[in-house]
């Protein structure tokens, strides 16, 4: 157990909508990373936030926002949905010397 | 921008010892991290490098060679649960973002 959770574990979207995906981070970790995995491949940055302030972003368009609360936890928006959007979408909750992983979110958009 | 390369497979047997390896062109290199993930499940971190030289942990060892670009993670005593794609993962620059290789799949047989 690492302490990340992440909600929902399983989402089915329609192409167009938009979704929330959610973080809460382990205790101690003021660092939020959010990463997209497809099906074989490694995870893929989106977006990095630190004590509420995105700090870092990857090669993503910008209907892909997020959010980090006082407590840390964080979200991940993603507006007008793709069906390339299918995918694993995975938080990782770090400090300096170690990242963990929550369980990941299945995003199926359909 | 990083490059890291990995095998894309690999095999042994129960019982065995597995080096895979992980080369990586990076600029302001900081950190080293190596996971484990199986099917459908998110990221386990495994080792963490950021200094020259072997870590053990169990019958998981990692080692790093900065001036090479260079590392490998050491599996001993295979069983058939550490079946699995295992990603390797540099940290550049202050920030905490990780960017990852496309893993490497070890496929252990009886």
């Amino acid at each position: 157990e690492t302490g990340v959770t992440q909600s929902p574990t399983h989402l089915i979207k329609t192409r167009g909508q938009q979704v929330t995906l959610r973080c809460s981070s382990q205790s101690g970790h003021n660092t939020v990373s959010w990463y997209q995995q497809a099906l074989g491949q490694g995870p893929q940055f989106i977006f990095q936030y630190y004590r509420e302030e995105e700090n870092g972003r990857g090669n993503f368009p910008p209907r892909f926002s997020g959010l980090q609360f006082p407590n840390y936890s964080s979200e991940l928006n993603v507006n007008a949905l793709e069906l390339d959007d299918s995918a694993l979408y995975l938080c990782a909750s770090s400090d300096l010397t170690e990242a963990f992983f929550g369980q990941g979110t299945r995003l199926t958009v359909v | 921008g990083q490059n890291i390369d990995q095998p894309t497979e690999m095999t042994a047997t129960e019982g065995a010892i597995v080096q895979i390896n992980c080369t990586y062109q990076t600029s302001g290199f900081n950190g080293l991290f190596w996971y484990q993930q199986h099917a459908g499940e998110a990221p386990t971190f495994l080792s963490y490098n950021v200094l020259d030289g072997l870590e053990e942990k169990g019958r998981f060892s990692s080692f790093l060679s900065r001036s090479k670009g260079y590392s490998y993670l050491l599996l001993k005593e295979l069983q058939m649960k550490d079946s699995a794609s295992y990603l390797c993962a540099v940290r550049v620059g202050g920030y905490s973002t990780l960017t990852f290789g496309k893993g490497t799949m070890l496929l252990v047989s009886p």
